[in-house]
C-alpha cells in the first residue's frame, strides 16, 4: 500500500494569513493526488484534484501543487470559513489511502 | 444535482452484517464508479473499496476483503455496501463518493452511523 504522510498534524493560523500543508507519498503518484476539507459533523469536500486542478465552486484561493511524491496545499489568504480538517488521498494505486489529516486551527 | 442519499443510522450485534444502501439521483448512475469510506469517531478517513455500477465490477482494499460486498440496483440508482463479521471496531460513519477526475470523489452521501456493539 501506498502510504500517505501529512505535515504538520496540526497548525494554528490567523485570518488572512498563507498557509501551506505538505503530503509525501511513499512512492511515486503520477499526480493522482487530491485534497479535502471536512468540517465537523461534516462530509469531506473535494478541493483540488489531480495535485493541481481546482474543484468547480472552491474559492481560487486554494491551490495545490507537486509531482511525483511531494504535493502542497496552500491557502493564500485564510478565511474564517477555512477552519478544518484538511486530507490529501492518493488515488494513483488502490487502495486509495489518505493521508492522516491536518487540523487548521484559529490562533 | 448530484446527490447521495444514505440512512441515518444502524445499530448491529457484533458478528452480524449490515447493509448500507446510497441512492444517486441528478446524474446517469452508471456513468461513475462508487467509492466507499469510512470514519471512526475524531479519527481519519478510510478508503474500502470501489464499485464500477455499470459493469458490477469492484475492488476491495485488502483490510476488507472477505468481509464486504459492494453490489448495486441499476434500476432504482442505488449503490450498496454490505460488510459482514461485525466488531466494535467497525463502528464508523460510512459514506459513499463519486468516483470522479483522476479518480477523486466530487460528491459524497451524507454518512450511515453504524454501532456495532453487544
Amino acid at each position: 500500500d501506498i502510504q500517505m504522510t501529512q505535515s504538520p498534524s496540526s497548525l494554528s493560523a490567523s485570518v488572512g494569513d498563507r498557509v501551506t500543508i505538505t503530503c509525501r507519498a511513499s512512492q511515486r503518484l503520477n499526480n493522482y493526488l487530491n485534497w479535502y476539507q471536512q468540517k465537523p459533523g461534516m462530509t469531506p469536500k473535494l478541493l483540488i484534484y489531480a495535485a493541481s486542478s481546482l474543484q468547480s465552486g472552491v474559492p481560487s484561493r486554494f491551490s495545490g501543487s507537486g509531482s511525483g511524491t511531494d504535493f502542497t496545499l496552500t491557502i493564500s489568504s485564510l478565511q474564517p470559513e477555512d477552519f478544518a480538517t484538511y486530507y490529501c488521498q492518493q488515488s494513483y494505486s488502490t487502495p486509495y489511502t489518505f493521508g492522516q489529516g491536518t487540523k487548521l486551527e484559529i490562533k | 444535482q448530484v446527490q447521495l442519499v444514505q440512512f441515518g443510522a444502524e445499530v448491529k450485534k457484533p458478528g452480524a452484517s449490515v447493509k448500507v444502501s446510497c441512492k444517486a439521483s441528478g446524474y446517469t448512475f452508471t456513468s461513475c464508479d462508487i467509492n466507499w469510506v469510512r470514519q471512526a469517531t475524531g479519527q481519519g478517513l478510510e478508503w474500502m473499496g470501489w464499485m464500477n455500477p455499470n459493469s458490477g465490477n469492484t475492488g476491495y482494499a485488502q483490510k476488507f476483503q472477505g468481509r464486504v460486498t459492494m453490489t448495486r440496483n441499476t434500476s432504482i440508482s442505488t449503490a450498496y455496501m454490505e460488510l459482514s463479521s461485525l466488531r466494535s471496531e467497525d463502528t464508523a460513519v460510512y459514506y459513499c463518493a463519486r468516483r470522479r477526475g483522476a479518480g477523486s470523489s466530487d460528491y459524497w452521501g451524507q454518512g450511515t452511523l453504524v454501532t456495532v456493539s453487544s
